[in-house]
């Protein structure tokens, strides 16, 4: 079955330290890979997709198609970064994961 | 711009009873999608529209749910004889008709959600 996985659902750090979010899929070929942010009291919002290459907010996100995982990082954390994280996948729908909090403290 | 808007915003209603939830797209956007996001998971696939027409309902977990798009724009997501293990919050989202620059992926706008609870 398709899945996708995030397997901590709270991630608390200091300000200024490194943070990775863990994201594994499990799907037959490759899907497109995405991750969303819900800051406290907004609404869902896509931050960056694997095909873009791009970093968001100092975020990045490495493809390893070898371990089927899309991780989340970011050097340095800062206390906006605070909101919940879902990864996706889509072949046809989009398939979200469980979501992992991330909270940061100072 | 306006983004996509969903009412009510808190919907409470008793076991047995018919609700309506209803989304307003972006303007423009042929692409409307319905999820449900129970607490502490993801949100889930339920139907996605193009244009009038229902492309994928898959995830539509009974008959009891029924959604429409009458006219390419507002949906309404419609459920029958509510149950408890219904109580969630449903999202709707809506992409336009074609791809943002650079990629051939088709971003989705998520709504602020209706919160559903069935007593």
């Amino acid at each position: 079955a398709q899945r996708v996985t995030q397997p901590e659902k709270l991630l608390s750090v200091f300000k200024g330290a490194p943070v990775e979010l863990k994201c594994n899929y499990s799907y037959s070929g490759s899907p497109e890979l995405f991750w969303y942010v819900q800051y406290s009291r907004q609404r869902l919002q896509l931050l960056l997709r694997h095909i873009s290459r791009e970093s968001i907010k100092g975020f990045t996100a490495d493809l390893n198609k070898g371990e089927t995982s899309f991780h989340l990082k970011k050097p340095f954390a800062q206390e906006e970064d605070s909101a919940m994280y879902y990864c996706a996948a889509r072949k046809g729908k989009l398939q979200f994961g469980a979501g992992t909090q991330v909270v940061v403290t100072p | 711009g306006a983004g996509v808007s969903q009412t009510p915003s808190n919907k409470v209603t008793e076991k047995g009873k018919y609700v309506e939830l209803r989304c307003d797209p972006i303007s423009g956007h042929t692409a409307l999608y319905w999820y449900r996001q129970s607490l502490g998971q993801g949100p889930e696939f339920l139907i996605y529209f193009q244009g009038t027409g229902a492309a994928d309902d898959s995830g539509l977990p009974n008959d009891r749910f029924f959604a429409v798009r009458p006219e390419g724009s507002v949906s309404t997501l419609k459920i029958q004889r509510t149950e408890r293990g219904d109580s969630a919050m449903y999202l709707c989202a809506s992409s336009p008709p074609s791809p943002i620059a650079g990629g051939t992926l088709y971003e989705q706008y998520f709504g602020p959600g209706t919160r559903l609870t069935v007593t």
